[in-house]
């Protein structure tokens, strides 16, 4: 089955700075990457996602960038602002299969003011 | 608004006394599942369901139990519960379609066994 790899598990950046999470991912097959960011006391919530057919994504301050070949994903995270402090998870499915999402383990980002 | 509401948000039982969690949706969706998120290990999938009546296990299903007999509703049971199973529990929905449509999360219920 797919396995989902997530680093780091902790991250600490000063307001203001750039935050990087990479994910890599098993399945060749797998072809729909969301990423889902948990505050506190609440469920996650999904912020982006990227299919296999986009090499990139942006919206506001964040991004993600997908690698195809060598099966690695990653959220970029700019000009950080202390409410983007929350555990973010990836994770990876295939469409048209089992359709499960298999997640990373989540990345706890603290931004400090 | 579009939801996923659980109950309890907080639940504090002792070993042994049968307790169910509820879930719920009101967005239509096909695929419901349940989750633990516990310290390091992140989301495990316990049970999930394609659509009613239609429920495989997860990655750690042991100890827990589902139903589906309505589209909007996927509770789990714990028939008798044990410590191990002190966690975070999370109920998600959302369409089936192609296989690319994001999960909605409750907001968790944190349960503790004595």
């Amino acid at each position: 089955g797919e396995n989902v790899e997530q680093h780091p598990s902790t991250l600490s950046v000063q307001e203001g700075d750039s935050a990087v999470i990479k994910c890599t991912y098993s399945d060749s097959a797998s072809n729909y990457f969301p990423w889902y960011k948990q505050e506190l006391g609440k469920g996650p919530q999904l912020i982006i996602d990227i299919r296999s057919n986009v090499g990139e994504k942006k919206d506001q301050r964040i991004a993600v960038t997908l690698n195809k070949t060598a099966k690695h994903f990653s959220l970029h995270i700019t000009e950080t602002q202390p409410e983007d402090s929350a555990v973010y998870f990836c994770a990876a499915s295939k469409t048209g299969g089992s359709y499960i999402p298999t997640f990373g383990r989540g990345t706890s980002l603290i931004v400090h003011p | 608004e579009a939801q996923v509401t659980q109950n309890p948000r907080y639940l504090i039982t002792v070993t042994g006394k049968k307790l169910t969690v509820t879930c719920s949706q009101n967005m239509n969706h096909e695929y419901m599942s349940w989750y633990r998120q516990d310290p390091g290990l992140g989301l495990r999938q316990i049970y999930y369901s394609m659509n009613v009546e239609v429920t495989d296990k997860g990655d750690v299903p042991e100890g827990y139990k589902v139903s589906r007999k309505e589209k909007r509703n996927f509770p789990l049971i714990l028939e008798s519960p044990s410590p191990n199973q002190t966690s975070l529990y999370f109920c998600a929905s959302s369409f089936i379609g192609q296989g690319d449509s994001p999960l909605h999360f409750g907001n968790g219920t944190r349960l503790t066994v004595t």
